[in-house]
């Protein structure tokens, strides 16, 4: 079945420092892959996606890029806030009409200090 | 435009009871999924509602269950509870009209089983 593989964290970063957390998938077809974003007490807000191989999705700041050949979705940033503290999931969706279950993966709080 | 409704924000249940959450998608939204949160297993999907009718379901026993009305709104019903339901419910509203659609968060229903 379809699975993500998300870095471990936590991840403690200084501002303005360069951020990278990894994300692997399993899915069979051509998923749509998302990151979210989840701030303490809040539900999941859809940071960036991208439906297809070599697209890029950008927000905020941060960009990923879907690469089909090594199965990844890395979410990058390359200057950190202090508001950038969250919990980031990696996620993906078979682009299949008639199924909008989001697989996601572990989770990734990071922590920004000033 | 209002965004995802989810009520009560917080309810506290004993072993054996049953519990009812409701979802109030963004107007227009026709299919409601419906997650659990916990630290331990993470983001699962529980199910999906489209135009009434369950299109998807994840693995979780049969003492959760859910409907959709005719206005989109959406309720999840667990029987029987048990200490490992507690969690964060969230629910999520799409239009879809394809596999790339973004699914827009509630904030969650926090349940918390003694």
């Amino acid at each position: 079945g379809d699975s993500v593989t998300q870095m471990e964290g936590p991840v403690t970063l200084s501002e303005e420092a360069f951020l990278t957390i990894n994300c692997t998938y399993t899915a069979t077809g051509y998923p749509s892959l998302f990151w979210y974003v989840q701030y303490p007490g809040e539900g999941l807000q859809l940071l960036l996606k991208a439906t297809k191989a070599d697209d890029k999705g950008s927000n905020k700041g941060f960009e990923a890029t879907y690469r089909k050949e090594t199965t990844s979705f890395h979410l990058e940033k390359g200057s950190v806030q202090v508001s950038d503290s969250a919990v980031y999931f990696c996620a993906l969706r078979n682009s299949n009409f008639g199924n909008e279950k989001l697989t996601f993966g572990t989770g990734t709080r990071l922590t920004i200090i000033p | 435009k209002a965004g995802v409704t989810q009520t009560p924000r917080y309810l506290i249940k004993t072993r054996g009871q049953q519990v009812t959450l409701s979802c109030s998608p963004i107007s227009g939204h026709r299919s409601v999924s419906w997650y659990q949160q916990t630290p331990g297993q993470g983001l699962q999907f529980l199910f999906e509602y489209f135009s009434e009718t369950q299109r998807n379901k994840g693995n979780f026993p049969g003492r959760f269950s859910g409907r959709q009305f005719s206005n989109s709104r959406s309720e999840m019903n667990v029987s029987t509870l048990e200490l490992g339901d507690s969690a964060l419910y969230l629910c999520a509203s799409s239009l879809p009209t394809s596999g790339a659609e973004e699914q827009f968060f509630g904030p969650g229903t926090r349940l918390t089983v003694l």
